[in-house]
């Protein structure tokens, strides 16, 4: 009943260093979701996953890529990381395509790019 | 494209007082909205969601939110608020089903916090 589990917890980095924020689910949800949330800006979603096999970009998808590995797991990619990716980065899944059934997030990853 | 607003950024009441936490959307379509809530250092939990019908929505923890259409709003209420509800509160509503998901879209969150 781990729901959905991230990791690592917390995180620095330097600039130009490149880091995988890696997302579990054991819910056998088929959506999946990253979004990254800043102070007076709620959460932005940077890309998601429809179903296994299937990835596509957000609203704030620069810098970052994602691998849908299989149905369970759902990695986001910093390749050059810079100050502004200084956030709290949150993976959510759902059961279905649609959010009626709400979403379930993990408890963050948060990273410091200094 | 779907939006929401969030009209307050911090809301501070005393415990056992009355709160209202407001939150507009606009949509071209059909809409699904819902409220989450976020304790310190934690994820966002689902409050409560609003699909259809009756528009007085019940969620967790005694909050409760109604849906006014013609005002585009989606208000939070609890008539009596405890020190535990402390926390940042989100609003968010559903957008277009695009590549097949229909993805969330939050607001920028309120930040209740409950003083003794």
């Amino acid at each position: 009943n781990a729901g959905v589990t991230q990791t690592p917890k917390f995180q620095v980095l330097k600039t130009g260093q490149s880091m995988t924020l890696q997302c579990a689910q054991d819910m056998n949800h088929n959506s999946m979701y990253w979004y990254r949330q800043d102070p007076g800006m709620g959460l932005r979603l940077i890309y998601y996953s429809a179903s296994e096999g299937t990835t596509d970009k957000g609203e704030v998808p620069n810098g970052y890529n994602v691998s849908r590995l299989n149905k369970r797991e759902f990695s986001l990619r910093l390749e050059s990381a810079a100050p502004s990716q200084t956030s709290v980065y949150f993976c959510a899944s759902c059961l279905g395509a649609t959010s009626l059934d709400g979403y379930t997030f993990g408890s963050g990853t948060r990273l410091t790019v200094v | 494209a779907q939006s929401v607003t969030q009209l307050d950024s911090q809301v501070p009441v005393f415990e056992e007082a009355p709160v209202e936490l407001r939150c507009n959307y606009s949509s071209s379509v059909s809409v699904y909205l819902f409220w989450y809530v976020q304790y310190p250092n934690q994820g966002l939990q689902l409050l409560l969601k609003y699909l259809s019908g009756s528009t007085l929505v019940k969620g967790i923890n005694g909050f409760e939110a109604e849906f006014n259409k013609s005002q585009t709003s989606f208000h939070l209420r609890k008539p009596s608020v405890h020190i535990s509800d402390t926390a940042e509160y989100f609003c968010a509503v559903s957008g277009p089903r695009v590549q097949g998901a229909q993805k969330l879209v939050f607001g920028q969150g309120t930040r209740l916090t409950i003083n003794p």
